[in-house]
């Protein structure tokens, strides 16, 4: 059964670098998305991106993030310069037709570890 | 703006046990509702979601919900738990065709033998 898959499944860095994690959505999706879980918090909703252009974002997401799709099968989520409050589990999700309606899929995570 | 509400961070219940998680939610606009499921270490996997259509929704694993719209919930149900059960759900909801799905806190399902 085609999956989401996501790398690293844990990243550490210093704070006030960047860093760039990386998904493979399902290959027919054209519906991209990144989500992200504060350790004992829920998930928060931060970006969709169909058509090489973002759909929607929250106001988690500023202009320390960026995503980008820069192959036909890579999905990337870029912070530019991590803080501390980043630290995190970030899942990427994609759907093949347009909006939540669709069943999202998701991957199982990169655990991002701000030090 | 929308929000979800899940009532107990943890419920336990026994093996063979009735299983009900509850959600309530809060959106202007009719919502699409889901449940997903997350076991330790993995991602989210969509238990089953309503859409509008009927308001009785039946999911994977022998999950089901109801859709009160006069109660704003929609709760989630398994007539009897099994140890494999045991994990973390989360009730979310969004607008109609929309992209952004609104999660609530969890809730962590614990199964006693």
């Amino acid at each position: 059964e085609p999956e989401v898959t996501q790398t690293p499944s844990h990243q550490v860095t210093q704070m006030g670098q960047e860093v760039i994690l990386r998904c493979v959505p399902i290959s027919n999706h054209l519906y991209f998305y990144w989500y992200r879980q504060i350790l004992g918090q829920k998930v928060e909703f931060l970006v969709s991106f169909y058509n090489n252009e973002i759909s929607e974002k929250s106001e988690i997401f500023d202009d320390q993030f960026s995503v980008e799709r820069p192959d036909g099968s890579n999905f990337t989520l870029k912070i530019r310069s991590t803080k501390l409050e980043d630290s995190a589990m970030y899942f990427c999700a994609s759907n093949s037709l347009a909006g939540v309606a669709d069943t999202q899929y998701f991957g199982p995570g990169t655990r991002l570890t701000v030090l | 703006a929308q929000s979800v509400t899940q009532l107990g961070s943890h419920v336990s219940v026994s093996e063979g046990a009735l299983v009900l998680l509850r959600c309530n939610y809060s959106s202007s606009v009719p919502p699409y509702l889901f449940w997903y499921v997350q076991y330790p270490n993995q991602g989210l996997q969509l238990l089953l979601k309503y859409t509008s259509a009927a308001t009785l929704v039946k999911g994977i694993n022998g999950f089901e919900a109801e859709f009160k719209k006069s109660e704003t919930s929609f709760h989630l149900t398994k007539p009897s738990a099994h140890m494999s059960d045991a994990a973390e759900y989360f009730c979310a909801v969004s607008e109609t065709g929309g992209f952004k799905t609104i999660f609530g806190a969890g809730t962590r399902l614990f199964v006693k033998a």
